[in-house]
């Protein structure tokens, strides 16, 4: 069972459109991160999410925390060719330490 | 430079040969971790370790040993390497493994097991 279930999966757009990314769980997260991952090398981190419905923006991109903790979402606006990766979000879950779950990612492509 | 270095980079070997893949970071971070990551499945932790001496199993741990004598090192060992494993590494630190502190990744060990 896939503890953190991202969609869509695969996501390819038009320079300029909006889109958005989920990242659902059945469970409850004390926190959620998203990352980003281009070709060949590791994840960055992008943020963190912590209370309940908090909202954090990065440049165009805004990330929702859901308010009951199991769900979450990023946003990007007017999307760019260098928004191309894959994006990942993640979780200690029942608020454990060291043990780091990921969903499975969404490959996003934006084309000029 | 701030970094976690993996090494090698890319291995192709043998079943059954014995291979050890390292870890190592900069940063004095207490938190290391690795993972694997695999079409369709994503990225899964292997093993994790809150501090020197402590190490704890992953989602999928079986295969793999991992020590930590230095807080700096981290290496996974593969002590009988079979197809399945073929994947990509990476390895991961973080100051602590708690839920608001960023995971560091290295670039990743591509590893083919033939």
């Amino acid at each position: 069972t896939q503890l953190l279930e991202q969609s869509p999966q695969f996501l390819s757009i038009q320079e300029g459109e909006n889109l958005t990314v989920y990242c659902n769980s059945s469970s409850v997260f004390s926190s959620l991160q998203w990352y980003r991952q281009e070709p060949g090398e590791g994840p960055v981190l992008l943020v963190t999410v912590v209370t309940g419905g908090e909202v954090k923006k990065l440049k165009r991109l805004t990330f929702q925390f859901g308010d009951a903790r199991k769900d979450s979402s990023l946003h990007i606006t007017a999307a760019q060719p260098g928004d191309t990766g894959l994006y990942l979000c993640a979780g200690y879950y029942g608020g454990s330490q060291g043990n780091l779950i990921f969903g499975k990612g969404t490959k996003l492509s934006v084309k000029p | 430079e701030a970094q976690v270095t993996q090494n090698p980079r890319y291995l192709i070997t043998v079943t059954g040969k014995k291979l050890t893949v390292t870890c190592s970071q900069n940063m004095n971070h207490e938190y290391m971790s690795w993972y694997r990551q695999d079409p369709g499945l994503g990225l899964r932790q292997i093993y994790y370790s809150m501090n020197v001496e402590v190490t704890d199993k992953g989602d999928v741990p079986e295969g793999y040993k991992v020590s930590r004598k230095e807080k700096r090192n981290f290496p996974l060992i593969l002590e009988s390497p079979s197809p399945n494993q073929t994947s990509l590494y990476f390895c991961a630190s973080s100051l602590a493994g708690t839920a608001r502190e960023p995971q560091h990744f290295g670039d990743g060990t591509r590893l083919s097991i033939l």
